[in-house]
């Protein structure tokens, strides 16, 4: 079964600190998602990767970056945490375009 | 955008019912993808249906696609309580490497 692994569960961080939210896939898909999911607005993707050192945005990049330097991570970055930010984060993973998509179990962040 | 849409928002029924659920999207797609998420827990994916097929089966889930409405539907037979979750369609666009998700349907099973 395809594994993708979270760091973070819960996670608790103030008002401007820089947060990374790690992502780690097992089965050697090229393509990873980063998403959050706030009530009723669904999930929306903030940065996917489709290669190593790739990126594209998403929908709402905004106040986030990414990383990809190795095929099987991809880390989530908020350069300056915001209240409004405080959400559920869910990573993904796919083997290419066109096929299963994979989610983590999710990353709760709440920033005070 | 082609984001899916989920109908209804809400759905709570009987055990041993069945559930539908649809789905609506508006642009030419790739595939669709069914999920199902349990509270506050990452998202499970279900069946994935390409555009070139009509429907597909899994144990008791049936998808459905018809591409000239643009909609699909997803049918839960014979339901139990731990069908209880949200359920979520995603589309893939044509050319596109990523899923746009609808904003999902609550389901619950009554004992």
């Amino acid at each position: 079964d395809v594994k993708v692994t979270q760091s973070s569960r819960y996670l608790v961080k103030r008002t401007g600190e820089k947060v990374f939210l790690e992502c780690v896939q097992d089965m050697d898909h090229e393509n990873m998602f980063w998403y959050r999911q706030d009530p009723g607005l669904g999930l929306r993707l903030i940065y996917f990767s489709y290669d190593v050192k790739m990126k594209e945005k998403g929908d709402i990049p905004e106040g986030y970056s990414v990383s990809r330097e190795k095929k099987e991570r991809f880390s989530l970055i908020l350069e300056s945490a915001s209240t409004n930010q405080t959400s559920m984060y869910l990573c993904a993973s796919s083997l290419t375009g066109g096929n299963t998509i994979y989610f983590g179990e999710g990353s709760w962040l709440t920033v005070v | 955008s082609q984001q899916g849409e989920e109908d209804p928002q809400a759905l709570s029924i009987q055990e041993g019912e069945n559930a539908t659920m649809n789905c609506s999207y508006k642009t030419s797609i790739n595939n669709l993808q069914w999920y199902r998420q349990n509270s506050g827990r990452g998202l499970v994916h279900l069946i994935l249906i390409r555009s070139n097929e009509r429907e597909k089966h899994s144990g008791r889930l049936r998808v459905t696609l018809d591409t000239s409405k643009k909609s699909s539907s997803l049918l839960i037979t014979a339901s139990r309580a731990a069908d209880t979750a949200s359920y979520f369609c995603a589309t893939e666009g044509r050319g596109a490497q990523k899923l746009v998700f609808g904003q999902g349907t609550r389901l619950t099973i009554n004992p």
